[in-house]
């Protein structure tokens, strides 16, 4: 079984720019959730979907947003990139209920704003 | 305040020693969920163990072992017998409603990073 995959693994922006960034969940996971982990912060939560909705949001600017497609794969982007927003974007996916079991992550898109 | 606190930023020990993670959280929730997470330096978060509130029961698997403790809101980790394969960082965390609804959100501690020397 295919683990969760995201793309790019890594990518170089500049301050201004917008980015997307794509996680592909396990098949049948209908629940993908999207973290930013840096030295400073460590691992914050950034936002969870469920059959293409919302559920919930962490407390990030609306510069970052997400949705999430019919076949449960997911998208997040950052517009108007900061020096701050260099990262890496953790995904993870799990088969129903929302963040009360395991979760499957994601290797992570590592995201250098120059 | 942190809702999860991991105190030890760094531990290092020496390969066969037995070495406890230790791991603080705070919540107003009555159904809530533990995790310890493992994380490699290839990046991926890897599950270690879930713990929901009203399983206190404590929990052995190989060399790693769950010590959960209401009282003192604390899920801590030991391992036993490290090994260099250990060497990773571990994060514990909590998921919690919050408003006491269905949407939970999940809040990591800073982790501690484990270094098992040969």
């Amino acid at each position: 079984k295919a683990g969760v995959t995201q793309t790019p693994r890594y990518l170089i922006k500049t301050r201004g720019q917008q980015v997307t960034l794509s996680c592909s969940p396990i098949s049948g996971h209908r629940s993908v959730s999207w973290y930013q982990q840096t030295p400073g912060q460590g691992l914050q939560f950034l936002f969870e979907y469920f059959s293409e909705t919302q559920r919930n949001k962490g407390n990030f600017p609306g510069r970052f947003s997400g949705r999430q497609f019919s076949n449960s794969r997911s998208e997040m982007n950052v517009s108007t990139l900061e020096l701050g927003d260099s990262a890496l974007y953790l995904c993870a996916s799990s088969p129903g209920q929302p963040i009360t079991g395991e979760l499957f992550f994601g290797e992570g898109s590592r995201l250098t704003v120059l | 305040a942190q809702k999860v606190t991991q105190a030890q930023t760094e531990i290092s020990v020496v390969e066969k020693e037995d070495v406890t993670l230790d791991c603080v959280y705070e919540t107003r929730d009555t159904t809530y969920y533990l995790f310890w997470y493992k994380q490699p330096p290839s990046g991926e978060l890897v599950f270690l163990i879930r713990r929901n509130s009203f399983d206190e029961q404590n929990e052995i698997s190989g060399r790693y072992s769950w010590n959960f403790q209401k009282s003192t809101s604390s899920f801590n980790f030991t391992i036993t017998a490290s090994q260099v394969v250990d060497s990773a960082v571990y994060f514990c965390a909590l998921s919690e409603s919050e408003s006491g609804g269905s949407n939970y959100k999940l809040t990591f501690g800073k982790g501690t990073l484990l270094t098992v020397n040969p």
